[in-house]
C-alpha cells in the first residue's frame, strides 16, 4: 500500500495568515492527489483534485501544487470557516489511502 | 443536483454481518461517469477507504478487509450495498457513501466530489 504522510498533524494559525499543509507519498503518484476538507460530525468535502485543480464553487484562497512524492495544499488568508482537518488522498493505486490528517486551529 | 444517503443498523453485535444502503438520489447510479465507493472513520482516528464499484463494473476491495466486504449495485432503486461480515469492535465507524468521477482508466481522478452525511455503526453485544 502507499503510505500517505502528512505534516504538521496540527497547527494554529490566526484569521488572515497563510497555511501550508505538506503531504508525502511513500512512492511516486505522479498528480493523483486529492486533498479533503472536513469539519466536526461532517463528511469530507472535496478542495483539491489531481493535484492541482481547484474544485468548482470553492474559494481561490485554497490552492494545491506538487507531483510525484510531495505535495502540498495552501489556504491564503485563513477564514474562520477555514478551521478544520485536512486530508490528502492518493487515487494512483488501489487500495485508495488517505494521510492521517492536519487540524487546522484557531490561535 | 446528486445527492447521497447512507441507511442501516446503528448497533451491530460482534460476529454479525453490518448492511448498509446508500441511496442516490437526484441522478441515475447506471451512469458511466462515476464510480461509487464506502469510506469509514472510527473514532477520533482519520479515514478508511473500504471498496468502490461502478454499476457495470467489478468492484474493487480494500485487501485489508478483503473475505469480509461485499459491495453491490440494485440500479432499479438507484442504490449501491455494503456488507461487511465478522464485525469486530474495530468496525466501529462512521460508514460513509461517496460518488469518484473518473479518467483515462484512473476511477478516482476527480476525487470524491459527492458525500452522503454519514452512517454511525457501534458493534457491541
Amino acid at each position: 500500500d502507499i503510505q500517505m504522510t502528512q505534516s504538521p498533524s496540527s497547527l494554529s494559525a490566526s484569521v488572515g495568515d497563510r497555511v501550508t499543509i505538506t503531504c508525502r507519498a511513500s512512492q511516486s503518484i505522479g498528480n493523483y492527489l486529492n486533498w479533503y476538507q472536513q469539519k466536526p460530525g461532517k463528511a469530507p468535502n472535496l478542495l483539491i483534485y489531481a493535484a492541482s485543480n481547484l474544485q468548482s464553487g470553492l474559494p481561490s484562497r485554497f490552492s494545491g501544487s506538487g507531483s510525484g512524492t510531495e505535495f502540498t495544499l495552501t489556504v491564503n488568508s485563513l477564514q474562520p470557516e477555514d478551521f478544520a482537518t485536512y486530508f490528502c488522498q492518493q487515487s494512483y493505486i488501489p487500495p485508495l489511502t488517505f494521510g492521517g490528517g492536519t487540524k487546522v486551529e484557531i490561535k | 443536483q446528486m445527492q447521497l444517503q447512507e441507511s442501516g443498523p446503528g448497533l451491530v453485535k460482534p460476529s454479525e454481518t453490518l448492511p448498509l444502503t446508500c441511496t442516490v438520489s437526484g441522478g441515475s447510479i447506471s451512469t458511466s461517469s462515476f464510480y461509487w465507493g464506502w469510506i469509514r472513520q472510527p473514532p477520533g482516528k482519520g479515514l478508511e477507504w473500504i471498496g468502490t464499484t461502478h454499476y457495470s463494473g467489478s468492484p474493487y476491495y480494500n485487501p485489508s478487509l478483503t473475505g469480509r466486504v461485499t459491495i453491490s449495485v440494485d440500479t432499479s432503486k438507484n442504490q449501491f450495498s455494503l456488507k461487511l461480515s465478522s464485525v469486530t469492535a474495530a468496525d466501529t465507524a462512521v460508514y460513509y457513501c461517496a460518488r469518484s468521477g473518473h479518467r483515462d482508466g484512473f476511477w478516482n481522478y476527480y476525487g470524491m466530489d459527492v458525500w452522503g452525511q454519514g452512517t454511525t455503526v457501534t458493534v457491541s453485544s
